[in-house]
Parts: structure tokens; sequence; C-alpha cells
């Protein structure tokens, strides 16, 4: 167990429907990143939150946003969705380290389709 | 921006048999971390090495082993004697300071051991 808990597992859903993917950091940690990745896309990296905040925003679609709530979990919510939003949506946080690196810990993962 | 490049997409090698992965980075930041993760068949996402970019010494961890030359851009991994269980997708990474704190990957590489 990496500490970073991700819920649901698995999502099987139809086109047009919308999903919220849940995220609970690793105790202490502040900042939030969401990842997808896809057969043809790789990993790419979504958006990060940072003790509430927005921090840093990648290739989100316009259809898809987040959010941080005070107890630090995240949900990543995805609308409207289509075939090819299917993906392994991955959530990882992270925590300061000496010397500026960040310590990045990954979630399980959730697996999304779309029929 | 921020780019990694894994130019092998997949490689396939019988047990015993000695494996570099090859990773390419381009960053304009001066301070920036490189990383490796392996993703097992199971999907999670498990972290392998962290190294800074002032930190040019190689690093071995028992079969593992990791090659850093700024001067070429590269971080190689190298897996001697590869086991059965070394079957996975590999992924190099890149984050920068400050506000560059995600995580840009690579395509990833699927190494196969056979026995």
């Amino acid at each position: 167990d990496s500490g970073v808990t991700q819920t649901p597992k698995h999502l099987i859903t139809a086109t047009g429907q919308r999903v919220t993917l849940r995220c609970s950091p690793r105790s202490g940690d502040l900042s939030v990143y969401w990842y997808q990745q896809s057969l043809d896309q790789g990993l790419q990296f979504l958006i990060q939150y940072y003790n509430g905040e927005e921090r840093a925003k990648g290739n989100i679609l316009e259809r898809f946003s987040a959010q941080q709530f005070p107890d630090l979990h995240s949900e990543l919510n995805l609308s409207s969705l289509e075939l090819g939003d299917s993906a392994l949506y991955f959530c990882a946080s992270s925590v300061p380290l000496t010397g500026g690196v960040y310590g990045y810990t990954f979630g399980s993962g959730t697996r999304l389709t779309v029929v | 921006a921020q780019k990694v490049t894994q130019a092998q997409t997949e490689i396939s090698v019988v047990e015993k048999e000695d494996v570099t992965l090859d990773c390419v980075y381009e960053t304009r930041d001066t301070t920036y971390y490189l990383f490796w993760y392996k993703q097992p068949p199971s999907g999670e996402l498990v972290f392998l090495i962290r190294r800074n970019s002032f930190d040019e010494q190689n690093e071995i961890s028992g079969r593992y082993s990791w090659n850093f030359q700024k001067s070429t851009s590269s971080f190689n991994f190298t897996i001697t004697a590869s086991q059965v269980v070394d079957s996975a997708v590999y992924f190099c990474a890149l984050s920068g300071e400050g506000g560059s704190e995600k995580l840009v990957f690579g395509k990833g590489m699927k190494l196969t051991v056979n026995p």
C-alpha cells in the first residue's frame, strides 16, 4: 500500500456519462497530481492541486475538472465521456524533500472503460 | 518545454541477459530531477530511482544500475542478469524546479524477459 488511495479501481460507463474519480493523498502530502495513461498518449499530466488551490495545468480537456477539498482529498470529474477517454487514471501526491526535490507517491490507478 | 524520449518501445530478452533501457531528456532548467518507474502487468507505478541534475554519480542497486550523463542528456538504466519478474513497462521521467513540479514521462519501454 503506497499510502495514496484511489477509488474506484475499475469503472465501466457509457458514452455521454459523467464519472468522478477520487484520490486520498498520503498523510501529510499537500500536493495532488492527476495523470492519464492511454495507449496512444502515454502518461500525461492533467492537473495539480496544492493545499486546495490549483497549481499547474497540463493537457486536461475542458470536459474534465478537478478539485481538492479541505481534507486534501481530490476528485477528478470527467463528463460527456467519449470512447477515447478510456484510460488508466493515476493520482499522485508529493512531499518536498531536502535539496528541492519532491518525493512522489502514486496510487494504484482507476481504470476507466467507456463503452 | 521539457521532453523525455525513450527510443526503444519494446525489448525481449532471455533470462540472465543484461539489458539497457535508454532515456534522453530535454530541459532548460538548470536544476531538474530524473526518475525511473516500473509498471508491472498489475498496473501500479513503482518508483525505482530519483537523481538530481547535480549528481552525476552512477548508482547501483542490486541488479539495477543507472548511468547519468549530463553531457549527452541521458539517464540510462541497466538490468543485469534479467529475471522473468523484471518483465514490465519502464518509464523515465523528468521534473524541474519551482513551478515545474509535475513529472514529464517518456512513452515507456516494454521489457519482456523470457525464461
